[in-house]
């Protein structure tokens, strides 16, 4: 089992929609999620940060995170042609007192 | 502000060359990683820095290694390149090493012939 796992995609949300992005991990210790959103041919950005059960909303995008679960998600509202992207998942590697690991990734294409 | 500044962009090889991928931050942060990525799987880590002066095998390490040589330099060096080496290097830096999101430079495009 890989350590953090996203569906690959694409996903495929028309432009003004919700989309949902899911990814869970295999290590009950960890504690701190991230999503990057990643452009073709450009390097990895942050968008999103969370740290403790529930939601958390920033503009457009909420990260919903269930520790119970192992499971963390990100949405998207009204979603734009922008937004097409890959979306990585992040989680720390808490039981191997390191790193972050990433997923790998989750593709996403807004269309009109 | 550059953030993180990954020195050069692109870069051809031929198998057996050796060559120095360059990093530098400029935002006092004191972990710095590198990593790779290829098509479908992902960035995976080669080496890390939790603070400077040490220095971690991440999970791809063979065939590279690392220098910290202050707080804000992390290099990457191929000593002799094979084609499986051929991916995309991305250098990022944290505050800290397993908590705080990274900041990631531009990234370089190696390929090895």
């Amino acid at each position: 089992q890989k350590e953090v796992e996203q569906n690959s995609g694409p996903l495929s949300v028309p432009e003004g929609a919700i989309a949902s992005l899911n990814c869970t991990y295999s290590d009950r210790g960890s504690q701190s999620f991230f999503w990057y959103r990643q452009y073709s041919g450009k390097s990895p950005e942050l968008i999103m940060s969370i740290y403790s059960n529930g939601d958390k909303e920033d503009g457009r995008f909420t990260a919903q995170l269930n520790k119970a679960s192992q499971y963390v998600s990100l949405l998207i509202r009204d979603s734009q042609p922008s937004d097409s992207a890959t979306y990585l998942c992040a989680v720390n590697g808490y039981s191997s007192a390191s790193k972050i690991i990433f997923g790998s990734g989750t593709r996403l294409s807004i269309r009109p | 502000n550059a953030g993180v500044t990954q020195t050069p962009k692109f870069q051809v090889l031929k198998t057996g060359q050796s060559m120095t991928l360059q990093c530098a931050q400029d935002m006092n942060h004191n972990s710095m990683y590198w990593y790779r990525q290829d098509p479908g799987m992902g960035l995976r880590l080669i080496y890390y820095s939790a603070s400077e002066g040490t220095t971690d095998k991440g999970e791809v390490p063979n065939g590279y290694n690392v220098s910290r040589l202050n707080k804000r330099e992390f290099s990457l060096r191929l000593e002799s390149a094979a084609p499986s080496q051929t991916s995309v290097y991305f250098c990022a830096s944290s505050n800290e090493v397993n908590s705080q999101p990274q900041h990631f430079g531009d990234g370089t495009r190696l390929s090895i012939l």
